[in-house]
């Protein structure tokens, strides 16, 4: 399966600011996808990230909150934009990564949101 | 609609004990694919096993097995002789081929102790 890394792994963030967080993988894969875990919470997808195209973003989800980057085949951003205590949570990536249809998980990005 | 449902918040149990997650899905496609992931303290998402629709053969791998059963739309995952370090949280998921989009959709998941 892919080696998927992120950064940063955990951040405190001040009320009004911007966060984004890094996800890169080890290998080409054609999908990549955002979801966000609330604390306490299961999992939501937030968007998915095709290279080459916009984002498809999830109902509840819209893209000057979560800007979303996808420049090349190994790597992709979220941006979570004028934050508030609300958006504390584990945002995690994750990529198709074989032909298995299975996603496998980035080690996650917990954010704080004081 | 709930696609993926976790009847059981809370598993607590004693060491060696066999614990078994229930998940009860509902989809329209006819072609599926249905999840276990474990989500240890850490928060990394680690996947256990994938079945597709047509794949109803259950599975044993080392302590953990799997019972799949379309007529019931259940997907259960039996841990055997738990040990501390199978505490986590425990989530299944569904992506339903119709729409080609690989989308998961997450039951609430399962939080399981193993204590000494």
């Amino acid at each position: 399966s892919a080696v998927i890394s992120q950064k940063p792994s955990r951040d405190i963030c001040q009320r009004g600011t911007s966060l984004t967080i890094q996800c890169q993988v080890d290998s080409q894969v054609t999908m990549m996808f955002w979801y966000r875990q609330q604390p306490g919470q299961s999992l939501t997808l937030i968007a998915t990230a095709n290279q080459g195209s916009e984002a498809t973003y999830e109902s509840g989800f819209v893209i000057d909150k979560f800007p979303i980057s996808r420049p090349n085949l190994t790597f992709s951003t979220l941006t979570v934009s004028n934050m508030s205590p609300e958006d504390s949570s584990i945002y995690l990536c994750s990529v198709d990564g074989d032909s298995t249809d299975t996603q496998y998980f980035g080690p996650g990005t917990r954010l704080t949101v004081l | 609609a709930q696609k993926v449902t976790q009847a059981q918040t809370e598993i607590s149990v004693v060491e060696k004990e066999d614990v078994t997650l229930d998940c009860v899905y509902e989809t329209r496609d006819t072609t599926y694919y249905l999840f276990w992931y474990k989500q240890p303290p850490s928060g990394e998402l680690v996947f256990l096993i994938r079945r597709n629709s047509f794949d109803e053969q259950n599975e044993i791998s080392g302590r953990y097995s799997w019972n799949f059963q379309k007529s019931t739309s259940s997907f259960n995952f039996t841990i055997t002789a738990s040990q501390v370090v199978d505490s986590a949280v425990y989530f299944c998921a569904l992506s339903e081929a119709m729409w080609n989009d690989y989308k998961l959709s997450f039951g609430a998941g399962t939080t399981v102790t193993v204590r000494a």
